[in-house]
């Protein structure tokens, strides 16, 4: 149980593009989904916490109109990186919880890189 | 605020040693603790947590933790690890969003 997916696995693209990437939850309803963005050898860095048929709570320091989040159902939610520049490059995780919001599964991860 | 230390950034280990990889918070507040663990390219797994209760706390693939509060630590072990066990291994304390500690790189040497 308590199974995420995250797709694409690994997407590639020129900069100046926009790239989606979806979050579900496979077995469970998500109340809450959060996005992390990692960096090679360095912990995992929360962007955002979003909850279904709301608007995302963003981090200090992270764009908005950059990092567009929509969770439009209580299974998926998906990240879109608008106009993504080489900085964008990263790995870019997401979690969900269910009613017990202390323990967060996590997806596989999305490999990001921006030529 | 919430922080977490993970005061060793690679652990090198010979296979069937034992291991700890050791864990620090600070909160003014109660905490929920965990312990992910992370193979190459892909996302966290829950290894254990300690919510409330049971200060040794027993999670997957043999791994165990101690929650000792005096002094604020929440250290992961395991007594005999194996070459599968090579990962990186993420501290955490949720106290309202989850905190991550910088990883510790788990080496397991044949």
């Amino acid at each position: 149980g308590a199974v995420v997916s995250q797709h694409p696995s690994r997407v590639i693209c020129k900069s100046g593009t926009s790239v989606k990437i979806e979050c579900r939850s496979l077995d469970f309803q998500a109340t809450t989904m959060f996005w992390y963005r990692q960096f090679p050898k360095k912990s995992l860095m929360l962007m955002a916490t979003s909850n279904e048929g709301s608007k995302a709570t963003y981090e200090q320091g992270v764009e908005k109109d950059k990092f567009l989040i929509n969770h439009a159902s209580l299974t998926l939610s998906t990240l879109t990186v608008t106009s993504a520049h080489p900085e964008d490059s990263s790995f870019y995780i997401c979690s969900a919880v269910t009613g017990f919001q202390e323990t967060q599964y996590f997806g596989p991860g999305t490999r990001l890189l921006v030529l | 605020a919430q922080s977490v230390t993970q005061l060793d950034s690679q652990v090198p280990v010979f296979e069937e040693a034992p291991v700890e990889l050791r864990c620090n918070y600070s909160s003014s507040v109660s905490v929920y603790l965990f312990w992910y663990v992370q193979y190459p390219n892909q996302g966290l797994q829950l290894l254990l947590k300690y919510l409330s209760g049971s200060t040794l706390v027993k999670g997957i693939n043999g791994f165990e933790a101690e929650f000792n509060k005096s002094q604020t630590s929440f250290h992961l072990r395991k007594p005999s690890v194996h070459i599968s066990d090579t990962a990186e291994y993420f501290c955490a304390v949720h106290t309202g969003k989850l905190i991550f500690g910088q990883g510790t790189t788990l080496q397991v040497k044949p």
